[in-house]
């Protein structure tokens, strides 16, 4: 049924970036929209970014990220990414990478957790 | 920007009906999908295009999306059930994918 598998997350300073990747395998990655969502701690579920099947096309970002982030994708080597620069602490959160299918996002990573602290 | 307003909490008896709902402005317009979220897991789709089923989610589970209210519905309660719930729709004017502010649905 497919799976997702997030790394990169860790403890970053305000203002560096990490960079997030995520791990396609059971499925077609190459035909599917990817997206990645986020949880801070004790908070409800925040879309971040997302990009479409095919790597060059339309890529879609949340406000509060736009400018600062970049979602891109590997067909070749089934991988999401989503670099992030400029950190702040309001980014701290869980990052889930998620596919998206009919609409919706139907099957999801168990996340990495990005600490944005001094 | 467009908002899914849920109520916080919500609490039932096993074996009882639980209805969420979740609010926004013409919500009816929109399609609508729902998430579950057992804590310390990752979510799980759980209602999709109003009211479809994902595979492997029972039929206890359904849901409804008119006016400014969608609810999702999960008859006959379990234990297993209880778990943070997320209503979900895309922007059109903005292209942004939307969350509700989720509801702990608590069995007692």
């Amino acid at each position: 049924q497919g799976q997702l598998v997030e790394s990169g997350g860790g403890v970053v300073q305000p203002g560096r970036s990490l960079r997030l990747s995520c791990a396609a395998s059971g499925f077609s990655f190459r035909s599917y929209g990817m997206h990645w969502v986020r949880q801070a701690p004790g908070k409800g579920l925040e879309w971040v970014a997302g990009i479409w099947y095919d790597e060059g096309s339309n890529k879609y970002y949340a406000d509060a990220v736009k400018g600062r982030f970049t979602i891109s994708r590997d067909n070749s080597k089934n991988t999401l990414y989503l670099q992030m620069n400029s950190l702040r602490g309001e980014d701290t959160a869980v990052y889930y990478c998620v596919r998206f299918s009919e609409e919706a996002f139907d099957i999801w990573g168990q996340g990495t957790m990005v600490i944005v602290s001094s | 920007s467009y908002v899914l307003t849920q109520p916080p909490s919500v609490s039932v008896a096993p074996g009882k009906a639980a209805r969420i709902t979740c609010g926004g402005n013409n919500i009816g317009s929109k399609v609508l999908h729902w998430y579950q979220q057992r804590p310390g897991q990752a979510p799980v789709l759980v209602m999709y295009f109003d009211n479809d089923r994902p595979s492997g989610i029972p039929e206890r589970f359904s849901g409804s999306n008119s006016g400014n209210t969608a609810t999702l519905t999960i008859s006959r309660v379990e234990a297993g059930d209880e778990a943070d719930y997320y209503c979900q729709v895309w922007d059109s004017s903005t292209d942004h994918y939307v969350f509700g502010t989720g509801t702990r649905l608590t069995v007692l």
